[in-house]
């Protein structure tokens, strides 16, 4: 199994709802991201787990809360968001090593739109 | 700080043409790899190619080639015979250091269009 999955495809909420994204890969990879990309953009990187740790945070605002229960899933919970945050959020899982290209392998991305 | 420079927003090219998508890169580590990927219009990045710094011959996959000239700095991305499914986005992305876990610097990225 090469695919990452993401849930929902589409999501619509107002700016006092709470929910979550979910992210699954069963390829064993020991690496999990989450990006953020706007229209006509690169992604830019959130969040970086490690082995189930998280291990880089690019200062994301605190009403992005990511969540890895075990190794296949990735969460990121949303709260109090704004209009700007609307955007596709991209999942990402990659092996973890030093002699490989460990390339990431993509999810098909969740479009947030916040009213 | 790395930098990934992609110079070219839009190209067309002929289906069967071959065309060659632009990419610089800044970096002053010893080891680093670099990517392509495509973005259709649906939103999932798919991967297409990885050279590595080291790598002496240039990635191929198919259709796809990688010019790596490691003193120029540059990754293009050669594409061969088109076709109307390459329509897409292309991101030339960078990786510092050997392992993963770590981030990808992506490029602006440049819109390809393929015409019959």
């Amino acid at each position: 199994d090469t695919e990452v999955t993401q849930t929902p495809k589409h999501l619509v909420m107002g700016m006092t709802n709470k929910k979550s994204l979910k992210c699954e890969q069963h390829m064993g990879h020991r690496a999990m991201y989450w990006y953020k990309q706007k229209a006509k953009k690169p992604p830019e990187l959130m969040f970086v787990y490690s082995y189930e740790k998280l291990s880089i945070n690019e200062s994301v605002p605190s009403r992005f809360s990511p969540e890895c229960p075990n190794s296949s899933l990735l969460n990121l919970h949303l709260h109090a968001l704004q209009p700007e945050d609307s955007a596709l959020y991209l999942c990402a899982s990659s092996s973890l090593g030093t002699s490989d290209s460990n390339e990431q392998f993509f999810g098909p991305g969740t479009r947030l739109t916040v009213l | 700080a790395q930098k990934i420079t992609q110079t070219q927003p839009g190209m067309f090219v002929q289906e069967k043409e071959a065309v060659t998508l632009d990419c610089t890169y800044d970096t002053s580590d010893q080891s680093y790899g670099l990517f392509w990927y495509k973005q259709p219009s649906s939103g999932e990045m798919i991967f297409l190619i990885y050279q590595g710094s080291y790598d002496e011959q240039n990635a191929t996959e198919g259709r796809y080639s990688l010019n790596f000239q490691k003193a120029r700095k540059s990754a293009n991305l050669v594409i061969s015979a088109s076709q109307l499914g390459d329509s897409a986005m292309y991101f030339c992305a960078m990786r510092e250091g050997p392992g993963s876990g770590s981030r990808l610097t992506f490029g602006e990225g440049t819109q390809l269009t393929v015409n019959p």
